[in-house]
């Protein structure tokens, strides 16, 4: 069963830029979160979808949106890019299991805001 | 490789030995708590869960204590591998938005 593909890999733009990233869950998952990691903030919650529809959403500015699509692929928007958006943006895809909802990460997507 | 924090606690041991890496969560209302393991350039990799009503949870080489009267959760590592090396990351299901949050993490540094 492949495992979560999230692509680009790297990712180099412009501040005042937009930016759109892909994530593609394990096969018959249908939730998606996102979360950002940086250094001095850690792994912080962006969003969750199920279903096409956002279920929950972390504290970060409207710049920051998703969607996700019938088949479970998921997209995030980043708008008016700055430079503190600059991380690795990681995407799950979760299921529940025996003891708790398991989150399985993609490698992420690595954006450098310049 | 890709730097997943910069100001990490460290741990570092010698190959064989046993390893135990700390976590003290936040909410007290969790239940449910994992372990991450994220080497570098990749994504964190599940490695072992628990839920609260348990005390410990014992996978390959892998152990999880939980201690919910002090919110502290602990990941034993026996025999430890030079491949074991990565940050260790808990995650509690305690977020207000039902999300998982995550520890700042525990860098791991196995010498040979």
């Amino acid at each position: 069963k492949a495992g979560v593909t999230q692509t680009p890999r790297y990712l180099i733009k412009t501040r005042g830029q937009q930016v759109t990233l892909s994530c593609s869950p394990i096969s018959g998952h249908r939730s998606v979160s996102w979360y950002q990691q940086t250094p001095g903030q850690g792994l912080q919650f962006l969003f969750e979808y199920f279903s096409e529809t956002q279920r929950n959403k972390g504290n970060f500015p409207g710049r920051f949106s998703g969607r996700q699509f019938s088949n479970s692929r998921s997209e995030m928007n980043v708008s008016t890019l700055e430079l503190g958006d600059s991380a690795l943006y990681l995407c799950a895809s979760t299921v529940l299991g025996g003891y708790g909802t398991e989150a399985f990460f993609g490698q992420g997507t690595r954006l450098t805001v310049v | 490789g890709e730097s997943v924090g910069l100001h990490l606690p460290t741990l570092s041991v010698q190959e064989g030995d046993n390893s135990i890496i700390n976590c003290a969560y936040s909410n007290s209302a969790s239940d449910y708590f994992i372990w991450y393991k994220q080497e570098s350039g990749k994504g964190p990799q599940f490695i072992i869960d628990i839920r609260s009503n348990m005390d410990k949870r014992q996978g390959q080489r892998v152990t999880v204590l939980l201690n919910k009267t002090v919110k502290h959760l602990s990941l034993q590592i026996a025999a430890t591998q030079p491949g074991d090396s990565a940050v260790y990351f808990c995650a509690e299901n305690g977020g207000s938005q039902g999300n998982l949050i995550f520890g700042k993490g525990t860098k791991l540094s196995v010498k040979p």
